[in-house]
């Protein structure tokens, strides 16, 4: 398997524009988890599904923000309009749920500049 | 909340052995997990230890929990350079499937 799939791994844009981050977990994957990375914040959780349904988006910082899975194979995280604080490094994770010592598996991340 | 803290930085020399520390705030997490992130890359599970272990010892690495404290630590004997990355500490959040993560521990080695 090649693991949690994200694109576009860079990703600069300027404020006011739309910007979509994609994810492919990995297959058979039940839960799928969007987390965002900053030094100040750390790694936040953002929203998480389950069977392709947002269990929790309390995470989510503003109405700016919207994710959707439309299959098990495919989750969007999208940012409208996008702003400068917004700069920051998205990993999308996948857990197969029912091993949980395993837990989660992580994509390479999109790092996403906003100017 | 919880709420899950670590150290922001350690410096060791190659071939000393690195601690990282990691005080949590949910007594009833049922696993706690170390986390390794290199750079540009996505986090990687390194080892995990359920609540009811004291230890746990996988090659170079010990995990160490003392749960009255809720101090958890991860231990790198022999540290190389390939060991240079973020280290996160993890709790469960009970009944959900959520992890909570720490700031992350960035763990440099030099020769």
């Amino acid at each position: 398997d090649a693991g949690v799939i994200q694109s576009p791994r860079h990703e600069v844009t300027e404020m006011g524009q739309e910007v979509t981050l994609r994810c492919k977990p990995i297959s058979g994957h039940n839960s799928l988890f969007w987390y965002r990375q900053t030094m100040m914040r750390g790694l936040e959780l953002l929203i998480y599904f389950n069977n392709n349904v947002p269990i929790d988006d309390s995470g989510m910082p503003e109405d700016r923000f919207s994710a959707k899975m439309p299959n098990a194979s495919f989750s969007t995280l999208k940012i409208q309009p996008s702003e400068p604080r917004d700069s920051a490094v998205y990993f999308c994770a996948s857990s197969p749920r029912t091993v949980r010592n395993e837990k989660l598996f992580f994509g390479s991340g999109t790092q996403l500049s906003v100017l | 909340g919880e709420d899950v803290e670590q150290s922001l930085f350690l410096s060791v020399r190659e071939g000393d052995s690195s601690v990282i520390n990691c005080t949590y705030t949910d007594s009833s997490s049922t696993y706690l997990y170390w986390y390794k992130q290199e750079p540009g890359a996505g986090l990687q599970l390194l080892t995990y230890i359920f609540s009811n272990m004291d230890m746990k010892q996988d090659q170079r690495l010990t995990v160490l929990l003392n749960k009255k404290d809720k101090h958890l630590s991860l231990r790198i004997a022999d540290t190389q350079t390939g060991d240079s990355a973020i280290y996160f500490c993890a709790e469960e959040e009970v009944n959900t499937d959520k992890l909570i993560f720490g700031t992350g521990t960035r763990l440099q080695v030099f020769p």
